[in-house]
């Protein structure tokens, strides 16, 4: 079955740039969508189709998806942005939902 | 606004059933995928099942084919996960989700509910 990595943590300062990837076979055929998870709370997806931002998420959010990786990109960092991210893609060999291991984003 | 209501959830025995709901509301349900998604304490996202808008297509993780069978009643606009022999690996906060737009190639999942908690032990 089809595997996405993720880091399983990122670290940044403040007003930095994060980045997270998401590693899988030839991913950038495939559509790849990031969720943010605070603790206690449902998923939220903050990119989908690889690049696409639903209504009300920042434009600090963003992502890209090429080759075996795929990255989402948090711009200019804030403590609030702390949190779980997790990628997810569609394996259409076996027809299943593939989530990553998710990543811990931590703000310094 | 789009609300997803979990219920169901509880402690059961190993070997035990459970049944989940996943009451929608704020949107058309029969015009949308919907999916169940559950997470194990401390754990990451696990995909478990998904349907389709009609209810003739679905497709469930290797881990529950042949235990859990996933169903909806769109008349109810009600999302079901039937969930038997159950293991202590399947204690998880389980999401009821709805797909955004789209084909299953480029399925993602819009909103969540808040879950409902199913605990197997004995």
């Amino acid at each position: 079955s089809y595997v996405v990595t993720q880091p399983p943590s990122v670290s940044v300062a403040p007003g930095q740039t994060a980045r997270i990837t998401c590693g899988g076979n030839s991913i950038g055929r495939k559509s790849v969508h990031w969720y943010q998870q605070k603790p206690g709370q449902a998923p939220v997806l903050v990119v989908y189709e690889d690049s696409d931002r639903p209504s009300g998420i920042p434009e600090r959010f963003s992502g890209s998806n090429s080759g075996n990786t795929a990255t989402l990109t948090i711009s200019r960092v804030e403590v609030g942005d702390e949190a779980d991210y997790y990628c997810q893609v569609w394996d259409s060999n076996n027809d299943h939902v593939v989530f990553g291991g998710g990543t811990k984003l931590t703000v310094l | 606004e789009v609300q997803l209501l979990e219920s169901g959830g509880g402690l059961v025995q190993p070997g035990g059933s459970l049944r989940l709901s996943c009451a929608a509301s704020g949107f058309t349900f029969s015009s949308y995928t919907m999916s169940w998604v559950r997470q194990a304490p401390g754990k990451g996202l696990e995909w478990v099942s998904s349907i389709n808008v009609s209810g003739g297509s679905s497709y469930s993780a290797d881990s529950v084919k042949g235990r859990f069978t996933i169903s909806r009643d769109n008349s109810k606009n009600t999302l079901y996960l039937q969930m038997n022999n159950l293991r202590a690996e399947d204690t998880a906060l389980y999401y009821c989700a709805k797909a955004s737009p789209g084909g299953w190639l480029r399925l993602s999942f819009d909103y969540w509910g808040q879950g409902t908690l199913v605990t197997v032990s004995s």
